[in-house]
């Protein structure tokens, strides 16, 4: 139990493009949705954290108009990011909270690789 | 100071012995605390979760919390090459997830 979904798993895009992920729980109703980005050898930081219905709280330095995120339902929640550049190309990462035996662990999806060209 | 805080390491041990790994956390109030481990490349999946003093242990890996420390470890024992990772540890603190920048292990063959 307990398994998160995102799609695509890898992306290529242009720059300039809007690039957009989907995440979804898929057997479980996530309470809470989290967006992380990584660089390389890098620790995961998170950039915002997300409840179903409600606007995404972003973490200090995250620009919200550059990476959307919906958090429609309590199985899916879409990470946007506008108007991608080069430096824009990380790992991202969502994790959805709740689910199982303890409701408050998150569980990770198997993230997306974005690279801008 | 940090809300976790974990030795980056790289910590190296060989075949069959015991890895621990260690991490301290700043708010006693803190409730929820996990351990996901991360192969290069990949997400964090959770190995472990611990919520009351003492150990907890499943299959190779043994959790120990001590709140009155403020720190939580993670043993594993009989250590094997595919455990080589980097062991992020996690603290809950009402709704907020705190994440340690996570400890490099390296099992040597």
């Amino acid at each position: 139990g307990a398994v998160v979904s995102q799609h695509p798993s890898w992306v290529i895009c242009k720059s300039g493009t809007s690039v957009k992920i989907e995440c979804r729980s898929l057997d479980f109703q996530a309470t809470t949705m989290f967006w992380y980005r990584q660089f390389p050898k890098q620790s995961l930081m998170l950039m915002a954290t997300s409840n179903e219905g409600s606007k995404a709280t972003y973490e200090q330095g995250v620009e919200k108009d550059k990476f959307l995120i919906n958090h429609a339902s309590l199985t899916l929640s879409t990470l946007t990011v506008t108007s991608a550049h080069p430096e824009d190309s990380s790992f991202y990462i969502c994790s959805a909270r709740g689910g199982g035996l303890n409701t408050d662990t998150q569980y990770f999806g198997p993230g997306t690789r974005l690279t801008v060209l | 100071q940090k809300e976790v805080e974990q030795n980056s390491g790289p910590l190296s041990v060989p075949e069959g012995a015991i890895a621990s790994l260690n991490c301290t956390y700043s708010d006693r109030g803190s409730q929820s605390f996990f351990w996901y481990r991360q192969y290069s490349g990949k997400s964090p999946e959770l190995i472990m979760s611990i919520y009351s003093n003492g150990d907890k242990e499943d299959g190779r890996f043994t959790a120990q919390l001590n709140k009155a420390s403020q720190y939580v470890s993670l043993l594993i024992r009989d250590s094997q090459p595919s455990d080589s990772a980097t062991y992020l540890c996690a603290v809950r603190t009402g709704n907020q997830f705190y994440f340690g920048t996570g400890t490099s292990l390296t099992v040597i063959p």
